[in-house]
C-alpha cells in the first residue's frame, strides 16, 4: 500500500501567522489517465472531515483563499497564509490514485 | 444539499454482529461510487469499503475482508455495512462518504464499540 507521511504531526501556530503542512507520498500519485489524486481533509473536533482539496489544489466551494494545496509526484504542501482561530483541528491527505485509498497520519494544528 | 447520514451503531459484543446504514440526498444516488472509512478512538482515517453504482464493483480493506459485507439499494438510496465476527479493534466511528473521481461529502458518523 501507498504509505502518506505527513509533517508536523502536530503544529501550533500564532493567529495572523502562515503554517504550512507537508504530505509526502512512498509512490508518485500521478495516475496513467494524467490526473494527481491527492485530496486535502480538515476535521474540527468533534466533527466529520471536510474537504479542502482535491486533484492536489482544486478549492472545494466555500474554502478561503488563504487556503493553498500544491505539489506534485510524491511531495504535497497545504498552506495557510494566515492562521485564523477556526482552522483548528487535523488535517489530512488522502491518496486516491493507487488501491487502496490511503490517508496520512494527520497534522494537528492549534493556537499558541 | 448533499447529505449522507449514518446510523446503526452500538455496543455488541466481541463476536457479535451489526448492520450499518447510510442514507444518502441531493443527489443521484445511482451515479455514485459510496465509501466507508473508519476512525478508532483519538486515531486517524482508515478506508474500509468501496461499492460501485450498480454494486458490482466492491472492495474492502485486508483488515475487515471476509468479515465485512457492503451492499447498496438505490431506490432507497442508501448503503449499509454488514459487519460481522467483530473484534475490539473494529471499535471505532464509522463514516459513510460520497465518492465521485474522489471522496468528497461525509456523513456524522457513528458510533460501533465492541466490548464484553
Amino acid at each position: 500500500d501507498v504509505v502518506l507521511t505527513q509533517s508536523p504531526l502536530s503544529l501550533p501556530v500564532t493567529l495572523g501567522q502562515p503554517a504550512s503542512i507537508s504530505c509526502r507520498s512512498s509512490q508518485s500519485l500521478l495516475h496513467s489517465n494524467g490526473y494527481t489524486y491527492l485530496t486535502w481533509f480538515h476535521q474540527r473536533p468533534g466533527q466529520s472531515p471536510r474537504r479542502l482539496f482535491y486533484k492536489v489544489s482544486n478549492r472545494d466551494s466555500g474554502v478561503p483563499d488563504r487556503f493553498s494545496g500544491s505539489g506534485s509526484g510524491t511531495d504535497f504542501t497545504l498552506e495557510i497564509s494566515r492562521v485564523e482561530a477556526e482552522d483548528v483541528g487535523v488535517y489530512y491527505c488522502l491518496q486516491g490514485t493507487h488501491w487502496p485509498p490511503t490517508f496520512g497520519q494527520g497534522t494537528r494544528v492549534e493556537i499558541k | 444539499q448533499v447529505q449522507v447520514v449514518e446510523s446503526g451503531g452500538g455496543l455488541v459484543k466481541p463476536g457479535g454482529s451489526l448492520r450499518l446504514s447510510c442514507a444518502a440526498s441531493g443527489f443521484i444516488f445511482s451515479d455514485y461510487y459510496m465509501t466507508w472509512v473508519r476512525q478508532a478512538p483519538g486515531q486517524g482515517l482508515e478506508w474500509v469499503s468501496y461499492i460501485g453504482p450498480s454494486g458490482s464493483t466492491i472492495y474492502y480493506a485486508d483488515s475487515v475482508k471476509g468479515r465485512f459485507t457492503v451492499s447498496r439499494d438505490n431506490a432507497k438510496k442508501s448503503v449499509y455495512l454488514q459487519m460481522n465476527s467483530l473484534r475490539a479493534e473494529d471499535t471505532a466511528v464509522y463514516y459513510c462518504a460520497r465518492h465521485g473521481s474522489e471522496i468528497d461529502y461525509w456523513g456524522q458518523g457513528t458510533l460501533v464499540t465492541v466490548s464484553s
